[in-house]
């Protein structure tokens, strides 16, 4: 088995700030994703990337930045919080960037002041 | 539209009861995923299929990759069931992208 941390688990910022979320998988999983999930809604795709230093660009990938250092890891970076801004960033990993189950993390919780 | 119709949006079981989700697809699909979301936003894999049916306990789900849908049924519930159900799609227009559905707000009661 394997598992997927998100850090931090909390993340409060302040309006214009830019924000880091990372992300290590140790399943030795090729593909790697962000999801943004509003509350009480579906989970949208930001960005993912297929192996290391590969991004593509999922629907919500205005205002954010990634970066796939190793194969172990995702960052995803909030370029310009936005006021009131809340949700929850997911990671996930997968075997293969199709045709393989997705696992999660536990998620990154944003507030932005 | 959505790609992925997911059905009801929410529901309420008695203990010991049983009932179906369903998600409907509107491109071809080439799996499904399940997931259960906890109260502390933790998503659980459930079931992944690219065909036929899978059952785990008194979880079983089905895809029909040619009538385009999936159901999650769900027998005898109890009360830890409680959770938003998602189901979520492979393929579609762009293969690399999986699209979610929007949940199903299950809440068990005693």
């Amino acid at each position: 088995g394997g598992i997927i941390t998100q850090t931090p688990k909390f993340l409060i910022g302040q309006e214009g700030q830019k924000l880091t979320l990372k992300c290590q998988q140790n399943f030795n999983h090729d593909t790697m994703y962000w999801y943004r999930q509003d509350s009480g809604k579906g989970l949208r795709l930001i960005y993912y990337s297929i192996t290391e230093n590969d991004l593509q660009k999922g629907d919500l990938s205005e205002g954010y930045d990634a970066s796939r250092e190793k194969k172990s890891s995702f960052s995803l970076t909030v370029t310009s919080a936005q006021k009131n801004e809340m949700a929850v960033f997911l990671c996930a990993s997968s075997p293969r960037d199709w045709g393989y189950e997705q696992y999660f993390g536990p998620g990154t919780r944003l507030t932005v002041l | 539209g959505d790609q992925v119709e997911q059905s009801p949006s929410a529901l309420s079981l008695h203990e010991g009861t049983s009932s179906a989700l369903r998600c409907n697809f509107t491109t071809t699909t080439r799996s499904v995923q399940w997931f259960r979301q906890n109260s502390r936003g933790s998503l659980i894999n459930l079931f992944y299929l690219a065909s036929g049916t899978k059952e785990n306990g008194r979880l079983k789900s089905a895809f029909d990759s040619k009538e385009l849908y999936s159901t999650l049924h769900i027998r005898d519930a109890q009360l830890e069931d409680s959770g938003t159900y998602f189901c979520a799609a492979e393929g579609g227009t762009n293969a690399y992208k999986v699209i979610f559905g929007k949940g199903t707000h299950l809440h068990v009661l005693p």
